[in-house]
């Protein structure tokens, strides 16, 4: 299957832009997506990428895709502390079913 | 507001006793998922189904069974519970395999097996 790989943790302070990144592995076309996760809660999604795209922005968010290193950002600017849980990167190989997802980043605001 | 519902948030229950857990969609999506959620592991894919009546291991399926008799409804069977169960469950739906096919998610099912 494929690997999606991400740091466990990242705390930033309230205000300041946070920068969560994940690499993937697969080689053909695909979507990327990014979910967060509130506590006690199912995962949302953010926003999602073609791979055929480098960036895309909505509102605070904005996905930076480094394709030749299969590199995925997501920058969160001006984080503020509601912005805490956990960060999902997930690929999804075009036209095929399986997502593939990461470990999580769990993001921590401080006030 | 489309939804993904699971019927129990929290469930115990003991060593070998069989245990299902529920999942309904209003959305008419072609594709359901089970996952397990374990901390520092993500999201792990334990079965899902792209059809009525049918269905595919992930990579974690064994101790578990589905069941798809309706479009809407896709149940995770645990026919004899451990405790190595014990996690958090999330089901899961998307429309079909083309374009974006984002995956929606319930709220989870918390598991404790005794």
């Amino acid at each position: 299957g494929e690997d999606v790989e991400q740091s466990l943790f990242l705390s930033v302070r309230e205000g300041d832009s946070s920068v969560i990144n994940c690499t993937y592995t697969d080689s053909s076309s695909t979507y990327l997506y990014w979910y967060k996760q509130e506590p006690g809660a199912g995962l949302q999604l953010l926003t999602y990428i073609f791979s055929n795209m480098d960036m895309k922005q909505d509102q605070r968010l904005t996905v930076l895709l480094n394709k030749k290193d299969k590199h995925l950002s997501l920058r969160i600017a001006d984080t503020q502390t509601g912005d805490s849980a956990i960060y999902f990167c997930a690929e999804r190989p075009y036209n095929f079913n399986k997502f593939y997802f990461g470990s999580g980043t769990k993001l921590n605001v401080k006030p | 507001d489309v939804k993904v519902t699971q019927s129990s948030r929290y469930l115990v229950k003991r060593t070998g006793e069989k245990v299902f857990l529920e999942c309904v969609q209003d959305m008419d999506h072609e594709n359901m998922f089970w996952y397990r959620q374990d901390p520092g592991l993500g999201l792990r894919l334990i079965y899902f189904s792209y059809d009525v009546k049918m269905k595919e291991k992930g990579d974690i399926p064994e101790g578990y069974s589905v069941s798809r008799e309706k479009k809407e409804r896709f149940s995770l069977i645990l026919e004899s519970a451990s405790t190595n169960q014990t996690s958090m469950y999330l089901c899961a739906s998307s429309p079909g395999s083309s374009g974006a096919n984002v995956l929606t998610f319930g709220a989870g099912s918390r598991l404790t097996v005794l």
